[in-house]
């Protein structure tokens, strides 16, 4: 079983559409939950975190960690083509002192205006 | 903002060939990595280096080697270049714990 799993899609949707993105993971060790947003042909960028369970805003992104399920979440509210990315979620942990980033292998969304 | 500069965006290299990829950071971040990213399998770790001359093997460090002489520069070494080594080459650097910045990457092709 992989430590991250992700639908790599592509997800198409239209303009204005609340989108969901979702990553299930296997280790409960695991704290700290990142989202990464790549465009075609440049490196990732971090887009968001949240520590532990709960929900966490930033304008029209909400992350969302579910630990008992082992579930993460990203929701895009009114998405636009400039949304149009592959988006890596990115759970961390640690492995005998060292901070180990595992990342899934990233969902390709399409927003079509 | 932390900018990870790859020196090479775009590489075509032949089979035996050895390979550099240079990286550079300009704000002093500790850590450093290399990853490879591929259709369906996503970024994987091949090493890291945490201080100086420092290194640590990742996930997949088989067939390369890397170089942290500064602080500020971590290189990837492909002593003898494979097809199987055809990939998006990813640097990135961080604080100790913080988030990873990542540069523009690296596209190889190894004919």
């Amino acid at each position: 079983q992989k430590e991250v799993e992700q639908d790599p899609g592509p997800l198409s949707v239209p303009e204005g559409a609340i989108v969901s993105l979702n990553c299930t993971y296997s280790n409960s060790a695991f704290q700290y939950f990142m989202w990464y947003r790549q465009y075609s042909r440049k490196g990732p960028e971090l887009l968001m975190y949240t520590y532990s369970s709960g929900n966490k805003e930033d304008g029209r992104f909400t992350a969302q960690v579910d630990k008992s399920s082992k579930y993460i979440s990203l929701f895009i509210r009114d998405s636009q083509p400039s949304d149009s990315a592959t988006y890596l979620c990115a759970p961390r942990g640690t492995t005998s002192g060292t901070y180990k980033y595992i990342f899934g292998t990233g969902t390709r969304l399409k927003v079509l205006a | 903002d932390v900018k990870v500069t790859q020196s090479s965006r775009y590489l075509v290299k032949r089979t035996g060939e050895k390979v550099f990829l240079e990286c550079v950071q300009d704000m002093d971040h500790e850590n450093m990595f290399w990853y490879r990213q591929d259709p369906g399998l996503g970024l994987r770790l091949i090493y890291f280096s945490y201080d100086v001359k420092m290194k640590e093997k990742g996930d997949i460090p088989e067939g390369y080697s890397v170089s942290r002489e500064k602080k500020e520069r971590f290189s990837l070494i492909l002593e003898s270049a494979s097809t199987n080594q055809t990939s998006m080459y990813l640097c990135a650097a961080s604080k100790l714990g913080g988030e990873l910045f990542f540069g523009e990457g690296s596209r190889l092709t190894v004919l």
